[in-house]
């Protein structure tokens, strides 16, 4: 197993490019998650997803949008990237039965972001 | 107030010594408590999960207490390789599920 993966690994942009990371897992975990760690602070959860075809915003939505068109892809996009947006983007899964929550996440290895 | 707060450091340790973090939390419905390590430019890593019995795992100890809003973790007889940050990582339910992370505490364990 592959675990999570995410393409790209760095990418370099210019303010008002945009842009689609993406994300894969082959656990066959219901929920998939986008956060940004940039530092100082602790990762902060910009979407999620509880299922294919559902999204939600997290902490830090402005300026992300995401799509989970199938269970085990979760993209998210930039639409105008801004410098504010340089950070490492860490894509995570996890697996949950029911409404218990106490599942880890499994964390891809992220994607450094640069904009200029 | 952060929601989960941690002790920056760095903590400098010799190998070999017992060194131990806490983390503290604010909001008392937490469900969920983890322990991640995350090294330089690399993504986090499961260490442990903390129950409320408290837990071992080798060298690593985890411990949870609910009335305090605390978990804590034990890190006997330092490896190189333990020099790393460690994040504390709370689940909640509060409308929706998220799971809060703190800082992170860096640990360097000195040959």
């Amino acid at each position: 197993n592959a675990g999570v993966t995410q393409t790209p690994k760095f990418r370099v942009l210019k303010t008002g490019q945009s842009m689609t990371l993406l994300c894969a897992q082959d656990m066959n975990h219901e929920y998939m998650y986008w956060y940004r760690q940039d530092p100082g602070m602790g990762l902060r959860l910009i979407h999620y997803s509880v299922g294919e075809g559902t999204t939600a915003k997290g902490e830090v939505p402005d300026g992300y949008n995401v799509s989970r068109l199938k269970k085990q892809n979760f993209l998210l996009g930039l639409e105008s990237a801004a410098p504010s947006q340089t950070s490492v983007y860490f894509c995570a899964s996890s697996w949950t039965s029911g409404s218990s929550w106490t599942y880890e996440q499994y964390f891809g290895p992220g994607t450094r972001l640069t904009v200029t | 107030r952060k929601e989960v707060e941690q002790d920056p450091g760095p903590f400098n340790v010799p190998e070999g010594a017992t060194v131990a973090f806490n983390c503290t939390y604010s909001n008392s419905a937490s469900q969920s408590f983890f322990w991640y390590r995350q090294d330089c430019r690399k993504e986090p890593k499961l260490l442990m999960s903390v129950y409320s019995s408290g837990n071992e795992d080798g060298r690593f100890t985890a411990q949870l207490n609910r009335a305090s809003q605390y978990i804590s973790l034990l890190i006997r007889d330092s490896k190189l390789s333990d020099s790393a940050t460690y994040l504390c990582v709370v689940g909640q339910l509060s409308g929706t599920y998220k799971y809060i992370f703190g800082t992170g505490t860096r640990l360097k364990v000195l040959a």
